[in-house]
């Protein structure tokens, strides 16, 4: 299984951009890459999924580089309701898939 | 749709009692999966089928956990007998070739 590298913690100001980035140096050419959101006593809620260059939605955005190595997660703006946990994931979500540790987002007043 | 709908969203039960947990997956998805959350594990694999079969259970902690999908709406998650260090959420996510995995609102689970 494709492994996945994150921050374990990050902070931000609200209004802020605030990027995440993840490191899947073993990614296989069919695999996607996706990131999750998880608030505390829900189950993770997908964000946005990407194979390369950059997507984008009502949420947030996703660049890849043409190595596909890593990917960065771009939340615009973010407010006191982003704080959560996000996960980045590589492979194919009908698939087994592993979550890392995910990134804990702490936005600040 | 209704989203994934698992139950009970908590029990709480005593060392040695058989727990069952359900979960129904979102209609025309045809993967299902099963996940243990705690803090010091995180969020774990423990089984998932495609197509009402099981793919993968090495996830699966030990004999005394098993897992059915009799049909392409229902999942069962069976814990006999329990221990508390079986104390988790658990969560069901379903998902197609074609969607990503959606996940329910879990069910916490305490083994006293």
């Amino acid at each position: 299984l494709a492994k996945t590298t994150q921050p374990i913690s990050m902070d931000s100001y609200e209004g802020q951009e605030v990027n995440i980035t993840c490191s899947h140096n073993n990614i296989a050419t069919n695999d996607y890459i996706t990131w999750y959101q998880q608030f505390p006593s829900q189950g993770p809620r997908f964000i946005i999924q990407g194979y390369k260059t950059k997507v984008t939605n009502e949420v947030a955005s996703l660049f890849i580089p043409a190595d596909r190595k890593s990917s960065t997660l771009s939340l615009p703006r973010v407010s006191l309701s982003d704080t959560a946990v996000y996960y980045c994931l590589s492979g194919r979500s009908y698939q087994k898939v592993t979550f890392g540790t995910g990134t804990k987002l702490q936005v600040i007043p | 749709d209704a989203g994934v709908i698992q139950s009970p969203r908590h029990e709480v039960t005593e060392m040695g009692q058989e727990v069952t947990l359900r979960c129904k997956p979102i209609s025309g998805h045809n993967s299902l999966f099963w996940y243990r959350q705690t803090m010091m594990r995180g969020l774990e694999l423990l089984i998932y089928f495609n197509n009402n079969v099981p793919i993968d259970d090495s996830g699966m902690p030990e004999d005394r956990f098993s897992a059915k999908m009799p049909n392409a709406s229902f999942s069962t998650l069976k814990i006999q007998p329990s221990e508390p260090r079986d104390s988790a959420v658990y969560f069901c996510a379903s998902s197609s070739i074609t969607d990503t995995q959606y996940f329910g609102p879990g069910t916490r689970l305490t083994v006293l």
